[in-house]
Parts: structure tokens; C-alpha cells; sequence
């Protein structure tokens, strides 16, 4: 059974960047034709991709955030990561990671971490 | 990249059966699109993936009181026999060749 968890600071300055981890078990983010992406809710608002990492280590962005996000792996630990930098306060959210299959929708679901940013 | 349009919020009873749409924006017609739900305070849950053609793929564990169709830009999720538990936010998401995309969402609510 797929298990993703995500971790990291609950508090992030203005200014300063957010940082997740993912560890997937259950299954390996080097396995083929699978994306592993993360997903945000703002609150009050609705769900926005934030971007994803193939297995061959291909990343695609939402241009919304593409100059300040980074997503990438470290396979021996069965993990991958999210960086945001230049957070404001309009980036607090629920953040979760997924999965998907290529050309297919997101299947399994992290169960989300809050992050604020405030001072 | 395609748009999602989704009614912001909608009500049915207990026990009756509720349709929720999502609309693809003009020249995404056939997408294929999915839908999720989100209970209050939990993880996005997948429930089917939808095709143009109304062929449905539920995922693991959906009940069958969940069924999709399709017309022509539209992607219909209809619940029967509404229970509590149904009440949440609905998402519909579709996918380009390197993008995702989700709708904003329809609060559902059981009266």
C-alpha cells in the first residue's frame, strides 16, 4: 500500500524559504512512469499544482511559481523535496504531496502539512 | 492550458442523489479530467478518473453510490443516496502534456 507523508517547519518567515520533505512508502519514487508532485491549499481558496518530478529526475513547474520553486529526489531514502523561496503570507497553506501515473490524474495523497508564514 | 469551471457550492438531502459539473474551457472538449473529494480537515481523496467518452475508472475502494458521465465540455459527478459523509469539497483536475490543472472546487453540503 502507498504511504506518502510530508514534513518541515510549520512556520516560515516572510521572505524566507519553504522547505518539505515526502517520504514515500510502500513504493520508490525511482520506480518508472511515475510523477511525484506537490499540491497546495490556500485557505478559503481551492486546490493549485505546484509542479512535479518525474523518475528520470524531469521536473515541471505551474508558471505561476516557477522562479521561486525546486522540487527534486534523493532515492537511497525514498524521499523527495519541495524548496519555495520568497515566501509572503500568500503562500500559507495545507501542502501535500501525490502521485500520478503519466498521463493520468493524481491516485494517492499525502495527508498534508500546514505551513504559515508570518513573523 | 485547459480551465476548469465548477459551481462554487451545492445542496441535496440525505438519502436523494446530487450531480456536480465540471466544465473544460473551449478547445479542451475531450479532455479526460478526474475527480476528487476532500472531506473537512483530510487529505484529497481520488474517486474516478472520466473520460470524454463518460467511460469512468473509480478508484480503489469508491462506492457505488459514485458514477461519472459526460457531455460534450461537461464532466458530471452524480452521488446517490446521499450520506453525512458525502459532504465536502469536490475537485475535478485535468492534465496537459507537462501541467496539471484543478478546478476551484464545490462545496457540497447535505441538508
Amino acid at each position: 500500500q502507498l504511504h506518502l507523508q510530508e514534513s518541515g517547519p510549520r512556520l516560515v518567515k516572510p521572505s524566507g524559504t519553504l522547505s518539505l520533505t515526502c517520504t514515500v512508502s510502500g513504493g520508490s519514487v525511482s520506480s518508472s512512469s511515475y510523477y511525484w508532485g506537490w499540491i497546495r491549499l490556500p485557505p478559503g481558496k481551492g486546490l493549485e499544482w505546484i509542479g512535479a518530478l518525474y523518475y528520470t529526475g524531469t521536473t515541471d513547474y505551474n508558471p505561476s511559481l516557477k522562479s521561486r520553486v525546486s522540487i527534486w529526489s534523493d532515492t537511497s531514502k525514498n524521499q523527495f523535496f519541495l524548496s519555495m523561496s520568497s515566501v509572503t503570507a500568500a503562500d500559507t497553506a495545507v501542502y501535500y504531496c501525490a502521485r500520478r501515473a503519466v498521463g493520468a490524474p493524481f491516485d494517492h495523497w499525502g495527508q498534508g502539512t500546514l505551513v504559515t508564514v508570518s513573523s | 492550458q485547459p480551465v476548469l469551471t465548477q459551481s462554487s457550492s451545492a445542496s441535496a438531502s440525505l438519502g436523494s442523489s446530487v450531480t456536480l459539473t465540471c466544465t473544460l474551457s473551449s478547445g479542451h472538449s475531450v479532455y479526460t479530467i478526474a475527480w476528487h473529494q476532500q472531506q473537512p480537515g483530510k487529505a484529497p481523496r481520488y474517486l474516478m478518473k472520466l473520460e470524454d467518452s463518460g467511460i469512468y475508472t473509480k478508484g480503489s475502494g469508491i462506492p457505488d453510490r459514485f458514477s461519472g458521465s459526460s457531455s460534450g465540455a461537461d464532466r458530471h459527478l452524480t452521488i446517490s443516496n446521499l450520506q453525512s459523509e458525502d459532504e465536502a469539497d469536490y475537485y475535478c483536475e485535468t492534465w496537459d502534456s507537462n501541467t496539471q490543472v484543478f478546478g476551484g472546487g464545490t462545496k457540497l453540503t447535505v441538508l
